[in-house]
């Protein structure tokens, strides 16, 4: 079985640009969440989306959005980047089910210039 | 609400030394709990996790943690260190009560010493 894939890898941006990230679950799982990583903060939850409708949010502004689509795939935009939006972007998918855990795409290393 | 403190942000051990990283968390509800491992320029992958089956849970790469009630406590483990086993790894939290987001612990950087 397929794992997690995010596109693309790299990303090299400047400030004021917006982004968009894609991310393809495993086969089967319905919901997708998003973090942020960062050395100073660690990882942080950004969003979490099942069925096409985001269940939970995290603490973050405005400018970072998601959206899935109906075949479960992701995606994440931020609009008007700053330099503090460098980081890694992970998304992970996984079953319905509490307590399921997540499994991790390889992330998507965006650089704000 | 959860939250997750791992101990040392960074543990550096000798090759064949014992593995110990701690992590305690704080969960109003019955928790779920994991460890996951990252290497450089990659995603997470799963160790091991814990789901009130059996406090002493196997992972893999001969990892394991016991889930100690009393002491809120998710410590990981391993007998013997290898050079592979450099890396970040995370513990996180997770509520058994509904669909809440994974909270991860800070990270806990392993080097293993030659």
């Amino acid at each position: 079985k397929a794992g997690v894939t995010q596109t693309p890898r790299y990303l090299i941006k400047t400030r004021g640009q917006q982004v968009t990230l894609s991310c393809s679950p495993i086969s089967g799982h319905r919901s997708v969440s998003w973090y942020q990583q960062t050395p100073g903060q660690g990882l942080q939850f950004l969003f979490e989306y099942f069925s096409e409708t985001q269940r939970n949010k995290g603490n973050f502004p405005g400018r970072f959005s998601g959206r899935q689509f109906s075949n479960s795939r992701s995606e994440m935009n931020v609009s008007t980047l700053e330099l503090g939006d460098s980081a890694l972007y992970l998304c992970a998918s996984s079953l319905d089910r509490v307590g399921n855990e997540q499994f991790f795409g390889p992330g998507t290393r965006l650089t704000v210039l | 609400a959860q939250s997750v403190t791992q101990l040392g942000s960074h543990v550096s051990v000798s090759e064949g030394a014992l593995v110990l990283l701690r992590c305690n968390y704080s969960s109003s509800v019955p928790p779920y709990l994991f460890w996951y491992v990252q290497y450089p320029n990659q995603g997470l992958q799963l160790l091991l996790k814990y789901t009130s089956a059996a406090t002493l849970v196997k992972g893999i790469n001969g990892f394991e943690a016991e889930f100690k009630k009393s002491e809120t406590s998710f410590h990981l483990t391993k007998p013997s260190a290898h050079m592979s086993d450099a890396a970040e790894y995370f513990c996180a939290v997770i509520a058994d009560s509904g669909n809440t987001p994974l909270v991860f612990g800070k990270g806990t950087r392993l080097s293993v010493i030659a």
